[in-house]
């Protein structure tokens, strides 16, 4: 089974603080991607990394870096965290075969608050 | 601009009953179309992944439709239990970017003894 892990399940921040969300997967996927959820808005896409040192924009990477030094690992990192950056994040895998034969696989979710 | 949508936006049903979901698509131009399960507060879990060029896929007790011409996907639920209780979302692949998912908001489904 493929198994996407997120470090932190529940962190709590000050506004101003940086932060790093690590996400770890054991399958060998090429493709990682953020995600953040939050009531009413669905999920949006921030940033997503093809292969190692490779980085794409997503839908709302305002606020939000990402680092992929090797395969298997994904980070998030908040600059200068926000109070409007309080969020459900979520980091996904799927293998390079891409969407039209790639299953994506999820972490269980990190919940940040900031303060 | 694709959009997905889910309705209803919840569901509360006795078990044993058979259920159907549904998840609207305004641009049929797809690549494929993905079932998530999500339990409060986790992250997601794939259910079934539907290929732009299939017309249903089935996992137990669960079969997903796609008809792309009319936009939509159901997931149907035979023989509800209470452990289907969760937040069920699908996602559609776009054809012009192909690594890009657009999420429905998702039907909460309770099923109650």
């Amino acid at each position: 089974d493929v198994k996407v892990t997120q470090s932190s399940r529940y962190l709590v921040k000050r506004t101003g603080e940086k932060v790093f969300l690590e996400c770890v997967q054991d399958m060998d996927h090429e493709n990682m991607f953020w995600y953040r959820q939050d009531p009413g808005l669905g999920l949006r896409l921030i940033y997503f990394s093809y292969d190692v040192k490779m980085k794409e924009k997503g839908d709302i990477p305002e606020g939000y870096s990402v680092s992929r030094e090797k395969k298997e690992r994904f980070s998030l990192i908040l600059e200068s965290a926000s109070t409007n950056q309080t969020s459900m994040y979520l980091c996904a895998s799927r293998s390079a075969g891409g969407p039209v034969t790639g299953e994506l696989f999820f972490g269980e979710g990190s919940r940040l608050t900031v303060l | 601009k694709q959009e997905v949508t889910q309705i209803p936006a919840a569901l509360s049903v006795p078990e044993g009953e058979n259920l159907v979901l549904n998840c609207s698509f305004t641009d049929s131009a797809i690549y494929n179309l993905q079932w998530f399960r999500q339990d409060p507060g986790k992250g997601l879990t794939s259910l079934l992944l539907i290929q732009s060029s299939q017309r249903e896929q089935t996992s137990g007790r669960l079969n997903a439709s796609l008809d792309k011409s009319s936009g939509r996907s159901t997931l149907y639920i035979a023989a509800s239990q209470p452990g289907d209780s969760a937040t069920y979302l699908c996602a559609v692949g776009r054809s012009y970017n192909t690594d890009k998912l657009i999420f429905g908001t998702g039907t909460r489904l309770q099923v109650f003894p």
